[in-house]
């Protein structure tokens, strides 16, 4: 299995309040990921990053935020929680898009609930 | 705007049916189509197609791509409980220097034995 962990893996919190939550790697990819997953909508791209410091929106990236200041960290942020942005969060990592491969491998994931 | 399409959305089959899943697409920059099977917790990686026509084959599960026709098939054979399943469909979509994938809402499977 590919060296990612997430933290926390469980989190409730209250609407209004900041969270942070976190991808570590062990694989030294290039690429990161950050995805909710909701009934119905599969897996939707919230931002990624294609190196320390670059990163780029998904398709649902209002009211989140991302940070990337080491290879094997990407910080995804939601700056006030809103009940809307109770989902189970994925992170992903994918070697460069000219590697022999362009498999994304999953973390184990966060389930957050917004009250 | 990139759509990746699967259907159905959900099955049920018994032990030992064949089951074949749909997935087309409708992307700018096609690079590959990319199958994960996920069972309550992270996705997991099953096939990656490139090329039209070529089967991919992994024991019961094989898969293959028509890039003309624009769709992916997985097929099961022969299925078995531990089959049952959120199957996800992700098209790999390269822009400059960007690469991302771009899911389907996935066909859940559910095999009763």
């Amino acid at each position: 299995d590919a060296g990612i962990t997430q933290s926390p893996r469980h989190k409730v919190t209250e609407t209004g309040t900041p969270v942070t939550l976190r991808c570590h790697q062990t694989e030294n990819h290039r690429y990161m990921y950050w995805y909710r997953q909701d009934p119905g909508h599969g897996l939707r791209l919230i931002h990624y990053s294609y190196g320390v410091k670059d990163t780029d929106k998904g398709e649902v990236s209002d009211g989140y935020s991302v940070s990337r200041s080491k290879t094997e960290d990407f910080l995804l942020t939601l700056e006030s929680a809103t009940s809307s942005q109770t989902s189970v969060y994925f992170c992903a990592i994918s070697e460069q898009p000219q590697g022999v491969t362009d498999t994304q491998y999953f973390g184990p994931g966060t389930r957050l609930t917004v009250l | 705007e990139d759509k990746v399409v699967q259907s159905p959305l959900s099955l049920v089959v018994h032990e030992g049916d064949t089951v074949t899943l749909n997935c087309s697409y409708e992307v700018t920059n096609f690079r590959s189509l990319l199958w994960y099977k996920q069972e309550k917790k992270a996705p997991t990686f099953l096939f990656m197609l490139t090329s039209s026509g070529i089967e991919k084959k992994s024991g019961r599960l094989s898969s293959i791509l028509d890039k003309k026709e624009l769709f992916s098939i997985l097929n099961i054979t022969a299925t078995q409980t531990g089959d049952s399943a959120v199957y996800l469909c992700a098209v790999g979509i390269l822009r400059s220097n960007d690469y991302k994938l771009s899911f389907g809402a996935g066909t859940t499977v559910t095999v009763r034995a």
